[in-house]
């Protein structure tokens, strides 16, 4: 099985800071990584498809790159609105989801 | 509008079953594979089961295999799950959720859709 490993776990930052969260792989899963953003309360939403793939209505402050085994997903700009968990998600074998991490305004 | 809505969620012994459900609106059903996640209480997404679009394969996690089965009837625009066996560990909101692409023979993917979820209690 692929594990998918997140750091960090939960973070705090101002608002207007960049914020990077990494989602590193077990093994080589080319691109087949999305991340997700999810509200308290709410159902996950699809925001990065295939490592930096930007779906369309998402804010062009997120953004996602990488390949292989190290993925990064970037806010650049924190808005009190992006208050959320974050999750990443591999689907190279099978299909499963990093721990997640929760972003927080200091 | 796209939208997905779950419903069977509830209080259930251990060991008892349950029968989840999911209905499709707004979107060409058949065309799409389906999934289910499931969330525990305060915790991360877990992956449980995918079924492909016309309904040939099934895929499950392990901690489900043997005690799950998901299924889809594409006449009624309904995914369902049947749960067995359940276990305290099995407590969650269970969400549907449709595969970003249509019409492709791999399963996995983006999930780009999701229902509201439903909480599956399983306790004496």
């Amino acid at each position: 099985d692929i594990q998918m490993t997140q750091s960090p776990s939960s973070l705090s930052a101002s608002v207007g800071d960049r914020v990077t969260i990494t989602c590193q792989a077990s093994q080589d899963i080319d691109n087949f990584l999305n991340w997700y953003q999810q509200k308290p309360g709410t159902a996950p939403k699809l925001l990065i498809s295939d490592a930096s793939n930007l779906q369309a209505g998402v804010p062009s402050r997120f953004s996602g790159s990488g390949s292989a085994t190290v993925f990064t997903f970037t806010i650049s700009s924190l808005q009190s609105e992006d208050i959320a968990t974050y999750y990443c998600q591999q689907y190279h074998t099978g299909l499963n989801f990093g721990g997640g991490t929760k972003v927080e305004i200091k | 509008q796209e939208q997905l809505v779950e419903s069977g969620g509830g209080v259930v012994q251990p060991g008892k079953s349950l029968r989840l459900s999911c209905v499709a609106s707004g979107f060409t059903f058949r065309s799409y594979a389906m999934h289910w996640v499931r969330q525990a209480p305060g915790k991360g997404l877990e992956w449980v089961a995918t079924i492909s679009f016309h309904g040939s394969d099934e895929f499950y996690a392990d901690s489900v295999k043997g005690r799950f089965t998901i299924s889809r009837d594409n006449s009624k625009n309904t995914l369902s799950l049947q749960m067995n066996s359940l276990r305290a560990e099995d407590t969650a909101v269970y969400y549907c959720a449709r595969l970003l692409f249509s019409d492709v023979a791999a399963p996995m993917g983006p999930l780009d859709c999701w229902g509201q979820g439903t909480l599956v209690t399983v306790s004496s």
